[in-house]
């Protein structure tokens, strides 16, 4: 079956510009989560989201930052007045029932913000 | 105090060959899952092995194993008969606590595997 999809796959912003980024989940996934990992790291937990409710959005870095999952399914993570700092790879990932499942991971969006 | 350490920022390996890719972690919670994932040069986070901390046996799959050392806290990873596309970075992380969902993640290994 589909394995997890994003898109874009690159987004090239201005500082100051909205970005949204997409999610498909595995298809009958209940858990989704975000992260950011940073050129030469591992990536870090962003948040994570059980259906529709986001359980724990902790690892946002600020509020300019907005993940939403309205309907149980697709999420869109949402980056506002983007910064250089946020430059990144955003991955997304599902598991099949309970938040404590095996991830697995969609290819990422790279994030360039100029 | 970092949670995941892996040491070894690249690795060599002839083709065919098996290698090791180090892991070491830190915690005090009883109850954790250790994982690695693949990611290749497209960016994707492969799942490749998990091992629970009352596993008592190590993992395997296919020609992956997991060398879990509780004591030690070291969770390396075998790869035996290295392919050419076996290329990437692998990433090793950390699920504390019965309940918890986050992944905790090393810097990471870029294996490179020469023919």
């Amino acid at each position: 079956g589909a394995g997890v999809s994003q898109s874009p796959r690159y987004k090239v912003a201005k500082r100051g510009q909205d970005v949204a980024l997409r999610c498909d989940p595995i298809s009958g996934h209940v858990s989704l989560f975000w992260y950011q990992q940073a050129l030469g790291q591992g990536p870090e937990f962003l948040t994570y989201f059980q259906n529709e409710a986001q359980l724990d959005k902790s690892g946002l870095p600020s509020d300019r930052f907005f993940a939403e999952r309205p309907e149980g399914s697709v999420s869109t993570l949402k980056i506002q007045r983007t910064q250089q700092e946020d430059s990144a790879v955003y991955l997304c990932a599902s598991s099949l029932a309970r938040g404590t499942d095996t991830q697995y991971f969609g290819p990422g969006t790279r994030l360039t913000v100029l | 105090a970092q949670k995941i350490t892996q040491t070894q920022p690249g690795m060599f390996v002839q083709e065919k060959e098996a290698v090791t890719l180090d892991c070491t972690y830190d915690t005090s919670d009883p109850s954790y899952g250790l994982f690695w994932y693949k990611q290749p040069s497209s960016g994707e986070m492969i799942f490749l092995i998990y091992q629970g901390s009352y596993d008592q046996q190590n993992a395997t799959e296919g020609r992956y194993s997991l060398n879990f050392q509780k004591a030690r806290k070291s969770a390396n990873l075998v790869i035996s008969a290295s392919q050419l596309g076996d290329s990437a970075m692998y990433f090793c992380a950390m699920r504390e606590g019965m309940s918890s969902y986050k992944l905790i993640f090393g810097s990471g290994t870029r294996l490179l595997v020469r023919p």
